[in-house]
């Protein structure tokens, strides 16, 4: 079985630029997370959908930050414009039961 | 102070001794208690899940939570180099809207 696949692996772009980062989850699995994870610190949730509907995105910056999930399945998180600050690993994981996530290897962001 | 703590490491243990991590929370709405493993340039992968206070066992790991003190461990026999690694605790609970927090992860380096 296919896990959570991510793309791109790594990005590295100037400060002010867009960025998009794309996600599949593991078939069936209705609920999706982004995560971000500083250097040294444990991943923090950015949002989480249960199926289409956005349950949780009370931790994302909202003015820079925003993201889908079409049809219920792939996603997309996108950063625009992006600041110095957001240098991070974005990582999404899909779920069937609450905590027992499943993660892609993440997507490493340099913004210089 | 964050809900979940955790001591950075690293933790450096000789080949096949015993590794103990431990996790301190404030919330006591946590009921769902998970410890996962990350490798370097990788998402993080479920090791252990356990529900409320107790033990489990599952090959050379053991998770024990104690909820009367807010404080869970995770133990690591017969410790290998392949066990190098960051090891995250997580929790959540349906009180707690099923957000899954993260520690900030222990670095463990096994030496052969």
């Amino acid at each position: 079985e296919a896990g959570v696949v991510q793309s791109p692996r790594y990005k590295i772009i100037e400060k002010k630029q867009p960025v998009a980062f794309w996600c599949n989850p593991i078939s069936g699995h209705n609920t999706l997370y982004w995560y971000r994870q500083n250097l040294g610190q444990g991943p923090e949730l950015l949002i989480r959908y249960e199926n289409e509907e956005a349950v949780d995105d009370s931790q994302l910056p909202k003015d820079r930050f925003s993201a889908e999930r079409l049809k219920g399945v792939d996603s997309t998180l996108k950063i625009q414009p992006a600041e110095l600050g957001d240098s991070a690993v974005y990582l999404c994981a899909s779920s069937l039961h609450p905590g027992e996530l499943f993660f892609g290897e993440g997507s490493r962001l340099t913004v210089l | 102070q964050k809900e979940v703590e955790q001591d950075p490491g690293p933790l450096s243990v000789p080949e096949g001794a015993i590794v103990s991590l431990n996790c301190t929370y404030s919330n006591s709405a946590f009921q769902y208690f998970m410890w996962y493993r990350q490798y370097s340039r990788k998402g993080p992968e479920l090791l252990m899940y356990t529900y409320s206070s107790g033990n489990k066992e599952d090959g050379r790991f053991t998770a024990q939570v104690d909820k009367s003190s807010k404080y869970i461990s995770l133990f690591i026999r017969d410790s290998q180099p392949s066990d190098s690694a960051t090891y995250l605790c997580a929790m959540s609970g349906e009180a707690a809207g099923n957000k899954l927090t993260f520690g900030g992860g222990t670095r463990v380096l096994v030496k052969p």
